[in-house]
């Protein structure tokens, strides 16, 4: 069973902290990992996509990916409160997208 | 970037009747695209997963008579609602990816009331 985990939250944070998501995935063979963002009532929008160990930054946005250990983070600089949303984490293995059931995320004015 | 439109973005449809749900992708070729529902509260649910010229492929527990996809070309796949009740109701998302370690891109959805 090839599972992507995250937790469900709901995660508060103040207006202009970090926020910082976490999803671990079993497969190994997974070769690509990415973000998405929901907005109640809307379908996911893509803001990262990562590949390759490491750092990823886009903006306000990081994504981080640690094979040896299953990992992947984003971290969501200066949160504004348009960045409340539940976010998805999901990891691709052989053209098969597998993902997280989402973090939601609250950031407090 | 990659778009995805989906048509139509809400529908009302009576008990009985059947729903087309049109899904492209707008400036790629989509190899695969994946139709996704979605019930208040709850996570994306996989239901099929189609690749243009070939029978769809459905997760366990939907039924293929009842939503019938339909990936006549690398643009376009289409999932009928047929004989649609109130337990249909729910949010519809359609999603397609280019070959290779490409991300999925969503189209808008589509909100489905059965009355």
């Amino acid at each position: 069973q090839k599972e992507v985990e995250q937790n469900s939250g709901p995660l508060s944070v103040p207006e202009g902290a970090i926020a910082s998501l976490n999803c671990t995935y079993s497969d190994r063979g997974s070769q690509s990992f990415f973000w998405y963002r929901q907005y109640s009532g809307k379908s996911p929008e893509l803001i990262m996509s990562i590949y390759s160990n490491g750092d990823k930054e886009d903006g306000r946005f990081t994504a981080q990916l640690n094979k040896a250990s299953q990992y992947v983070s984003l971290l969501i600089r200066d949160s504004q409160p348009s960045d409340s949303a539940t976010y998805l984490c999901a990891a691709n293995t052989g053209n098969q997208f597998y993902f997280g059931t989402g973090t939601s995320l609250t950031v407090i004015p | 970037g990659a778009v995805v439109s989906q048509h139509p973005s809400r529908v009302i449809c009576k008990s009985g009747t059947s729903v087309k749900i049109e899904c492209r992708s707008l400036d790629f070729q989509a190899t695969t695209m994946f139709w996704y529902r979605q019930f208040p509260k709850q996570s994306l649910m996989l239901m099929a997963t189609s690749n243009e010229g070939s029978k769809a492929t459905y997760e366990q527990g939907v039924e293929k008579d009842k939503f019938l996809i339909n990936h006549a070309s690398l643009t376009l796949s289409t999932l009928t609602v047929t004989s649609a009740h109130p337990e249909d109701s729910s949010f519809y998302i359609c999603s397609a990816t280019r070959e290779g370690n490409s991300p999925l891109h969503f189209g808008n959805g589509t909100r489905l009331t059965v009355t």
